[in-house]
């Protein structure tokens, strides 16, 4: 089975903090993804990487980053974090590019931003 | 432009009974995959059943059945004499295999919550 962790379930952060999320997936996936849940809005978007140190973005990516040093990691970054970035963060991962591809979640880290 | 609409916001039933799950979508490509995702409110979201374009028959796994039909755009979910257990949001998502940005990352409707009370 395919196996995607996320660092945190729930974080809360100060407004200006500099915030890590982190993921890892345990299928030697190529494509990871980062996305952000909103109520009413569902599910956008952030950045995607689709090999080490490789990284595009996304719909929404306006005050994060990422980093892609392993191939089994993609981190999230908030360089100064908001209080409208207090949401839902959600990874996937998939085996490779293509639109046929399965992707897999993780667990979400429910962030809150003060 | 790729779309993909859930019009049910939120459905509430009572145990036993049948519900369907609409998803109607749009796109100009001729190839494509449907999705369906679970998630219930521990928040992990849940592959249920990928379905490509070319492939329109319809599937049944347990109590869960999904109808593709690409005359209407719609790829609607129904579970069968529905438990507690099924509460959960459900999410139709869309991918193409030309979409060359956002690494064929998946355009996801805004999600359909049930409620089954016992």
């Amino acid at each position: 089975d395919v196996k995607v962790t996320q660092s945190s379930r729930y974080l809360v952060k100060r407004t200006g903090e500099k915030v890590f999320l982190e993921c890892v997936q345990d299928m030697d996936h190529e494509n990871m993804f980062w996305y952000r849940q909103d109520p009413g809005l569902g599910l956008r978007l952030i950045y995607f990487s689709y090999d080490v140190k490789m990284k595009e973005k996304g719909d929404i990516p306006e005050g994060y980053s990422v980093s892609r040093e392993k191939k089994e990691r993609f981190s999230l970054i908030l360089e100064s974090a908001s209080t409208n970035q207090t949401s839902m963060y959600l990874c996937a991962s998939s085996l490779t590019a293509g639109g046929q591809e399965t992707q897999y979640f993780g667990p979400g880290t429910r962030l809150l931003v003060l | 432009a790729q779309k993909v609409t859930q019009a049910q916001t939120e459905i509430s039933v009572v145990e036993k009974e049948d519900v369907t799950l609409d998803c109607v979508y749009e796109t100009r490509d001729t190839t494509y995959y449907l999705f369906w995702y679970k998630q219930p409110p521990s928040g992990e979201l849940v592959f249920l059943i990928r379905r490509n374009s070319f492939d329109e028959q319809n599937e049944i796994s347990g109590r869960y059945s999904w109808n593709f039909q690409k005359s209407t755009s719609s790829f609607n979910f129904t579970i069968t004499a529905s438990q507690v257990v099924d509460s959960a949001v459900y999410f139709c998502a869309l991918s193409d295999v030309n979409h060359s940005n956002s690494g064929y990352a998946l355009n996801f409707g805004k999600g359909t919550s049930l409620l089954v009370t016992p």
